[in-house]
């Protein structure tokens, strides 16, 4: 089955240790999302990227950074430099047929970042 | 930016019930879609109508868009206890190629 795989589910920081979170799709989809959603809140997006090689910064880049080295993959770093970083963090991508602006996005199960 | 905003933000209701939520936006939109999201879990797409569309059906899902307020709502009719989640609404740009924006979604809990 075609999809979004996150791992791992949950993750602990220790303060001034960068961490990454992993994100696979198999959908073929271009473009990829990095969201964080606090508590009751909604998604605020952190990174993006269109196409391989290529990414850009959302609303809450700082303290944050991703690569996009292959079509599949978007991992995303938190690093010593987010000061806050406790949240859960959704990947979503989203694909070209028909249209890419009338495509939905497709999400992963998150993952949920804590400090220990 | 967020730009979709729910309301109500919390929303309880007995199972058989109808359940309503809001969403209003700020732009012009090329589409509005909804979103579902169980605890924990990821979002999960629900429909999309476009913006030259006014209502659009899915199983026991009623959407509608007034473009010139600037609002649509989601309509889940016949509501089951399995329908508790949070529902977000997302905007996508007339311009096309960029992300959706989600507002802060509602929390419906139906009580069986």
């Amino acid at each position: 089955d075609g999809g979004i795989t996150q791992s791992p589910k949950y993750l602990f920081r220790k303060e001034g240790q960068n961490v990454t979170l992993s994100c696979e799709q198999n959908l073929n989809h271009d473009a990829m999302y990095w969201y964080r959603q606090d508590p009751g809140q909604g998604l605020r997006l952190i990174y993006y990227s269109q196409i391989v090689n290529d990414f850009q910064k959302g609303d809450i880049a700082e303290g944050y950074s991703v690569s996009r080295e292959k079509k599949e993959s978007f991992p995303l770093t938190v690093t010593s430099a987010q000061k806050n970083p406790t949240a859960f963090y959704l990947c979503a991508s989203r694909g070209e047929g028909g249209g890419f602006v009338y495509q939905p996005q497709h999400f992963g199960d998150g993952t949920r970042l804590s400090i220990l | 930016s967020q730009q979709g905003e729910e309301d109500p933000q919390a929303l309880s209701i007995q199972e058989g019930e109808n359940a309503t939520m809001n969403c209003s936006y700020k732009t012009s939109i090329n589409n509005l879609q909804w979103y579902r999201q169980n605890s924990g879990r990821g979002l999960v797409h629900l429909i999309l109508i476009r913006s030259n569309e006014r209502e659009k059906h899915s199983g026991r899902l009623r959407v509608t868009l007034d473009t010139s307020k600037k609002s649509s709502s989601l309509l889940i009719t016949a509501s089951r206890a399995a329908d508790t989640a949070s529902y977000f609404c997302a905007t996508a740009a007339l311009s096309g190629n960029t992300p959706l924006v989600f507002g802060k979604g509602t929390r419906l809990s139906v009580i069986a």
